[in-house]
């Protein structure tokens, strides 16, 4: 399966605060992308990062790549209760065609008013 | 607004009768694409369309079909419907099929199996 892993898979934190999730995959990667999904809603499209970037932000997302372990994480700074949802890391192998994309287990992060 | 059409948003089935889901973009985009979402699960790529071309993941099941009748438009048909299939279909699309485009997701469809 080429599907990733995320940790944690559920993360509660107060509003305000900064939440970390983290996403691990088994095969090299052209890229990498995070989504969100609201409860039993479509997914939208976050930040994407190449495989030749070690990090890249957008307003209050933060994301690392580092691909010799294989793993990447967002970091949400000073969240807000808009931001409950999931997350997911989605890959895209190297030498695929098809702009194919393998969705990681999902964060379901929760942040407190 | 340019989007991603579902239809419909929930449907239920039974055990054995054939169902089809539908989706719709009116962002001209190249690649279309079904996922397979389990309650709590990731989504699972089942095929994609690149223009006509059709691309099925080795573990998608044969039950599982699809059309794409022209650009706008992509069927997903499942044939025999067991309790097992009983998921969230999320429609996606792509502007083109080289790494690094972004994917447009639909709202879902979410199947019920009696």
């Amino acid at each position: 399966s080429q599907q990733g892993e995320e940790d944690p898979q559920a993360l509660s934190i107060q509003e305000g605060e900064n939440a970390t999730m983290n996403c691990s995959y088994k095969t090299s990667i052209n890229n990498l992308q995070w989504y969100r999904q609201n409860s039993g809603r479509g997914l939208v499209h976050l930040i994407l990062i190449r495989s030749n970037e070690r990090e890249k932000h957008s307003g209050r997302l933060r994301v690392t790549l580092d691909t010799s372990k294989k793993s990447s994480s967002l970091l949400i700074t000073a969240s807000r209760a808009a931001d409950t949802a999931s997350y997911f890391c989605a890959t895209a192998p190297s030498g695929v065609t098809g702009n194919q994309f393998y969705f990681g287990t999902g964060t379901s992060l929760t942040v407190i008013p | 607004d340019a989007m991603v059409i579902q239809n419909p948003r929930y449907q239920v089935t039974q055990f054995g009768k054939p169902v089809t889901l539908s989706c719709s973009q009116t962002l001209n985009h190249n690649v279309m694409y079904w996922y397979q979402q389990k309650s709590s699960q990731a989504p699972k790529l089942l095929f994609h369309y690149y223009d006509k071309d059709f691309n099925n993941e080795a573990d998608t099941p044969d039950n599982f079909q699809s059309r794409r009748p022209n650009t706008s438009f992509c069927f997903l048909d499942i044939r025999s419907p067991g309790l097992g299939d009983a998921a969230m279909y999320l429609c996606a699309t792509s502007r083109d099929q080289v790494p690094g485009y972004e994917q447009y997701f639909g709202p879902g469809t979410r199947l019920t199996v009696t």
